[in-house]
């Protein structure tokens, strides 16, 4: 089955206590990026990724690292996480095609809670 | 010029009602404009999506209304269902960059 993993699903934690969260992706997507998810603010974009090897940051990058070293993962890393990181986390990933438009498909999200 | 303005926030409809959300945008070079539904505990899932070439698209009981001159969009929902509450987000996007900007949700509900 096409689709995209996050794990863990929930994680509490404690201030500056660093964590991972997982992305992987089956469908030999190319672009990959992380969001997050906040009450009246939307989804907003994290970081992205247009291939192996290849991030960039998007519009609310403080806090956050990612990696792409393969290209069916993207782990998302908070290496000192503080309570204005609760929120609950998703992972996308899209083809790159001539034309654009492609459909990003999410993951089942993640929700974090920093105490 | 990045931002995505949607409304309403939330809405409430009856079976068979035809809820309305309304996106606008400012940015003229977006082109590609999808819709997303997200069922409670899933990740969002694209419903529908225009490009500017065109000033409406139906599929099934959803319709995209694009209005290019005035920078807005919208999404019909044709005889509701029970089924059809969910969070809807209208995003817009330059197809070059494969990047989503999204609004910032309209929460249905459909009463039996």
């Amino acid at each position: 089955e096409a689709q995209v993993t996050q794990n863990p699903r929930y994680l509490i934690t404690v201030t500056g206590k660093k964590l991972t969260v997982t992305c992987s992706q089956n469908m030999n997507h190319e672009y990959m990026s992380w969001y997050r998810q906040d009450p009246g603010l939307g989804l907003r974009q994290i970081y992205y990724s247009m291939n192996v090897e290849v991030t960039d940051k998007g519009d609310v990058p403080e806090g956050y690292k990612v990696s792409r070293k393969e290209k069916r993962n993207f782990p998302l890393i908070l290496e000192s996480p503080s309570p204005n990181q609760t929120s609950l986390y998703f992972c996308a990933s899209s083809p790159v095609r001539t034309g654009g438009g492609q459909t990003q498909y999410f993951g089942p999200g993640t929700r974090l809670l920093v105490l | 010029q990045q931002q995505v303005k949607q409304s309403p926030q939330s809405l409430i409809v009856q079976k068979g009602g035809i809820p309305i959300i309304n996106c606008a945008y400012e940015n003229t070079a977006f082109d590609y404009f999808p819709w997303y539904q997200q069922f409670p505990g899933k990740g969002p899932a694209l419903l529908i999506a225009i490009r500017p070439d065109v000033s409406e698209k139906k599929e099934g009981r959803f319709t995209i209304s694009f209005n290019k001159s005035a920078k807005q969009f919208s999404l019909h929902i044709m005889d509701s269902q029970p089924g059809d509450s969910a969070t809807y987000f209208c995003a817009a996007s330059r197809r070059v960059t494969n990047k989503l900007i999204f609004g910032t949700g309209t929460l249905l509900a459909v009463q039996p």
